[in-house]
């Protein structure tokens, strides 16, 4: 059974610095999505990864993904208030999606 | 235009009522699915139809059961209704499924569900 475990769960940081977050699954996967989950809304989209060493920019935001070691990593750079959200990794194995825990993320000014 | 659409989005009831959840999508995906988010907001799926075909069917209680009429549409009947059936439950779609489905899942907003 695929587990997939995101690291830490609860992010408190500071607007201007840098953070990385992290997902690790057990099992080999062909696809990892990023998702982002404001308070009381729906999931929204970031990043699709498909393979060893892909890696997606949009903003101060960055995914890559290391299929070897079965880890993905989203980093923010110089955080602004508008990121605090709840960010989930999803792992794809045949016809589902295995989310993680999600990362609790809260930006202070 | 709202690709994934839920309704209702509240939903306020007592124990051991039965109620439906329906949702449509506009984007003309070929699959769809059901997912329950609890209170510590982590995301399960339920089910998956691919083409009206039910293809993922997780250990769920029988009193949850989903009904696709054609492929933009997925509804969930929920039976006798229990306290521990509170949750967010989220509908999503997608365009083909396992490696084939590199397009990310769209979501609803969501359907708050209270057992009172």
């Amino acid at each position: 059974e695929l587990k997939v475990e995101q690291n830490p769960l609860f992010l408190s940081m500071q607007e201007g610095k840098n953070y990385t977050i992290y997902c690790n699954y057990s099992t080999t996967s062909d696809r990892l999505y990023w998702y982002r989950q404001d308070p009381g809304k729906s999931l929204e989209s970031l990043f699709v990864l498909l393979s060893n060493g892909a890696v997606k920019q949009e903003g101060r935001l960055m995914a890559s993904l290391d299929t070897k070691a079965r880890l993905s990593t989203l980093h923010i750079t110089a955080a602004v208030h508008d990121l605090s959200a709840t960010y989930f990794c999803a792992v794809g194995s045949g016809s589902r999606l295995t989310f993680g825990e999600g990362t609790q993320l809260t930006v202070n000014p | 235009d709202t690709a994934v659409s839920q309704t209702p989005k509240y939903l306020v009831t007592q124990m051991g009522n039965d109620k439906s959840i329906k949702c449509e999508q506009n984007l003309g995906h070929d699959t769809m699915y059901w997912y329950k988010q609890d209170s510590k907001k982590f995301l399960k799926i339920m089910f998956s139809y691919n083409n009206k075909e039910l293809i993922i069917n997780e250990t769920v209680p029988n009193r949850f059961s989903p009904k696709s009429p054609d492929k933009a549409h997925l509804n969930l009947h929920i039976n006798s209704l229990e306290l521990g059936d509170s949750a967010v439950y989220f509908c999503a779609s997608s365009q083909g499924i396992g490696a084939g489905s590199n397009q990310p899942q769209h979501f609803g907003d969501g359907t708050r569900l209270s057992i009172l």
